[in-house]
């Protein structure tokens, strides 16, 4: 399984873009990363998820780059309500999948 | 309604008593996990299933057991609690048509072990 490296913490302030990096530098061919959200004692929550290039919805983007050894997340013009625990993982889709591991995941902090 | 829920929500118990956790979905989805986390720290699988015959230890999976009863049903048991135990504990599903890596977590069960 791919190990991923994220920034323990990170600050921003209202109306912001924030950009979150995951390094996983021994992803495999087959793997796909995907983003979680977690507010305090609440389960996670899927945000997004890409193989390569980019990937965007409603709530998030998600750049990769062409060698796939690193994925940031992009939160545009964040709101206090953003703040949470954000978590990168890596993994095979399809009969594979469920495996990844969570790390420690990036703690988001957005002030006023 | 929750379409993942646990029982108990929150559970406290001393060290050595057997504690069952449940878990219960109607998303249809055959595949079921039970995670740990600990303060601070991220998510750390204990088991997988991806169906009703199929049981996976995590990486985390000593001193924990668990039990498929059925597609919608998950358990998870601690056979003797000990105090390193007391966590958050989350079930999750997802399914694989949908490519299997989007995970829906239920509310948590905090179980502290005195």
């Amino acid at each position: 399984l791919a190990k991923t490296t994220q920034p323990i913490s990170m600050d921003s302030y209202e109306g912001q873009e924030v950009n979150i990096t995951c390094s996983h530098n021994n992803i495999a061919t087959n793997d796909y990363i995907t983003w979680y959200q977690q507010f305090p004692s609440q389960g996670p929550r899927f945000i997004i998820q890409g193989y390569k290039t980019k990937v965007t919805n409603e709530v998030a983007s998600l750049f990769i780059p062409a060698d796939r050894k690193s994925s940031t997340l992009s939160l545009p013009r964040v709101s206090l309500s953003d703040t949470a625990v954000y978590y990168c993982l890596v993994g095979e889709l399809g009969v594979n999948a469920g495996k990844s591991t969570f790390g420690d995941g990036t703690t988001l902090t957005v002030k006023p | 309604d929750a379409d993942v829920t646990q029982t108990p929500r929150n559970r406290i118990t001393k060290t050595g008593k057997r504690i069952m956790l449940e878990c219960s979905q109607t998303k249809g989805h055959d595949r079921m996990y039970w995670y740990r986390q600990d303060p601070g720290l991220g998510l750390r699988l204990i088991y997988y299933s991806f169906d009703v015959k199929d049981i996976n230890k995590g990486e985390i999976s000593d001193g924990y057991s668990v039990s498929r009863q059925a597609q919608a049903k998950f358990s998870l048991s601690l056979e003797s609690a000990i105090p390193n135990q007391t966590a958050l504990y989350f079930c999750a599903t997802s399914e694989v048509d949908r490519g299997g890596n989007e995970q829906f977590f239920g509310p948590g069960t905090r179980l502290t072990v005195l």
